[in-house]
């Protein structure tokens, strides 16, 4: 069993709905949770950074930590055309070195106008 | 604006042929990474280095090595492609090494072995 588990999609939705991108873990010792966005052909960015539970807004993206589910989701809201992309969960505990993250398979979204 | 780049987007090679896949960035960080990406496997870390000279084994070392010899540069070596090896590979650093510190990517290599 993976220590992060990403349904790979793809999701496909409407312009203007809100999407909702989960991960689940096993590992209870993760304290970092990010969550990275991929453009087709090109690396990973940093789009959230949550530390251990609770949510966090950044405009129209939330971002949600439950630790006693091991569950974590990211919320879109409004979602545009230009949300298109792999969304990768990734978590860390406490204790690693910087870098070495553990990452989900990564959900492919689709926003359709 | 910070860069990482990678100096090929494509490649294709040959079972048995030794591999260098080549990473620079302009940002003067310490700590530099080699992942590659799967379909259905998401990102797994090869090699990571902290320092100029220094390397460390990440989750999946076998059948490559690395090298940094001046900071702002990390190559992946292959030493003998397999095809069990066609994939991205994607570079990325960073600056302080905190377990929960932004990591920056380059745009990939997509290899491919024959």
């Amino acid at each position: 069993q993976k220590e992060v588990e990403q349904d790979p999609g793809p999701l496909s939705v409407p312009e203007g709905a809100i999407v909702s991108l989960n991960c689940t873990y096993s590992n209870s010792a993760f304290q970092y949770f990010m969550w990275y966005r991929q453009y087709s052909r090109k690396g990973p960015e940093l789009l959230m950074y949550t530390y251990s539970s609770g949510n966090k807004e950044d405009g129209r993206f939330t971002a949600q930590v439950d630790k006693s589910s091991k569950y974590i989701s990211l919320f879109i809201r409004d979602s545009q055309p230009s949300d298109s992309a792999t969304y990768l969960c990734a978590m860390s505990p406490v204790y690693n070195q910087g870098g070495k993250l553990i990452f989900g398979q990564g959900t492919e979204l689709s926003v359709k106008p | 604006d910070v860069k990482v780049t990678q100096s090929s987007r494509y490649l294709v090679k040959r079972t048995g042929e030794k591999v260098f896949l080549e990473c620079v960035q302009d940002m003067d960080h310490e700590n530099m990474f080699w992942y590659r990406q799967d379909p259905g496997l998401g990102l797994r870390l090869i090699y990571f280095s902290y320092d100029v000279k220094m390397k460390e084994k990440g989750d999946i070392p076998e059948g490559y090595s690395v090298s940094r010899e001046k900071k702002e540069r990390f190559s992946l070596i292959l030493e003998s492609a397999s095809t069990n090896q066609t994939s991205m590979y994607l570079c990325a650093s960073s600056s302080t090494g905190a377990a929960n510190e932004k990591l920056f990517f380059g745009s990939g290599t997509q290899l491919s072995v024959l």
